[in-house]
């Protein structure tokens, strides 16, 4: 079973809209996530970041944290076609010093 | 500013054929550097990272091996190539430890095994 689990598995937006995409940690000993953006076809990019609670801003994009449920979210305002796109949810196992991947979110943003 | 390239891009190869993936980084001294299997349209997984010259660990046992022959070289290589091989591999790098430190992909090299 997947330790980071990301829902929805995909998800349709239309142009302006909000996108919402969530992820939680099962696995306990995870500390920080991070949130990266894959185009069809290409290496993922880092989004952002975030290991304390609450919330972080940047853009268009901001990100919670609840560190209690080890659930975190991204949510895109304005989408636009080019958000479109594979998004991976990663945690940081700090026991097993390496980053452990959710199965991503694709979004598609419909003009 | 630093490059990452990975080589080939794309490779179509024969089950049971050997396989030699590369990956350099420049403008970097002394990055911590990663393998990751993607299957398509799945998820990533770690396989191997490295944090100095010659001393690779692994991650997933997948019947691959890595190396590290210089500071800014990671290679990843099978002599015997499954089906379940293919997807895509991707090199990463990173300064500062473990996932602490964000880590920057390469382009990638996509493998089909026939």
């Amino acid at each position: 079973q997947q330790k980071v689990q990301q829902s929805p598995e995909s998800l349709i937006v239309p142009e302006g809209g909000m996108a919402s995409l969530n992820c939680t940690s099962s696995d306990r000993n995870v500390d920080y996530f991070w949130w990266y953006r894959q185009h069809s076809g290409k290496s993922p990019k880092m989004l952002m970041s975030i290991f304390s609670n609450g919330e972080k801003e940047e853009g268009r994009f901001t990100v919670h944290l609840n560190k209690a449920s080890l659930h975190t979210s991204l949510h895109i305002r304005d989408s636009q076609p080019s958000d479109s796109a594979l998004y991976l949810c990663a945690a940081m196992n700090y026991n097993q010093g390496k980053l452990i991947f959710g199965q991503g979110t694709k979004l598609s943003i419909k003009p | 500013a630093q490059t990452i390239h990975q080589w080939p891009v794309a490779e179509i190869k024969a089950v049971g054929s050997p396989l030699s993936l590369g990956c350099t980084i420049k403008g970097k001294s002394s990055p911590n550097l990663y393998w990751y299997w993607q299957a398509t349209g799945g998820t990533l997984q770690q396989l191997f990272y490295s944090i100095t010259v010659g001393q690779v660990e692994s991650v997933v046992q997948l019947n691959l091996s890595a190396s590290r022959p210089k500071d800014d070289q990671f290679i990843l290589s099978t002599e015997k190539l499954l089906l379940s091989h293919s997807g895509f591999y991707l090199c990463a790098w990173s300064l500062g430890t473990g996932g602490y430190a964000e880590q920057f992909f390469g382009p990638g090299t996509r493998l089909t095994v026939l």
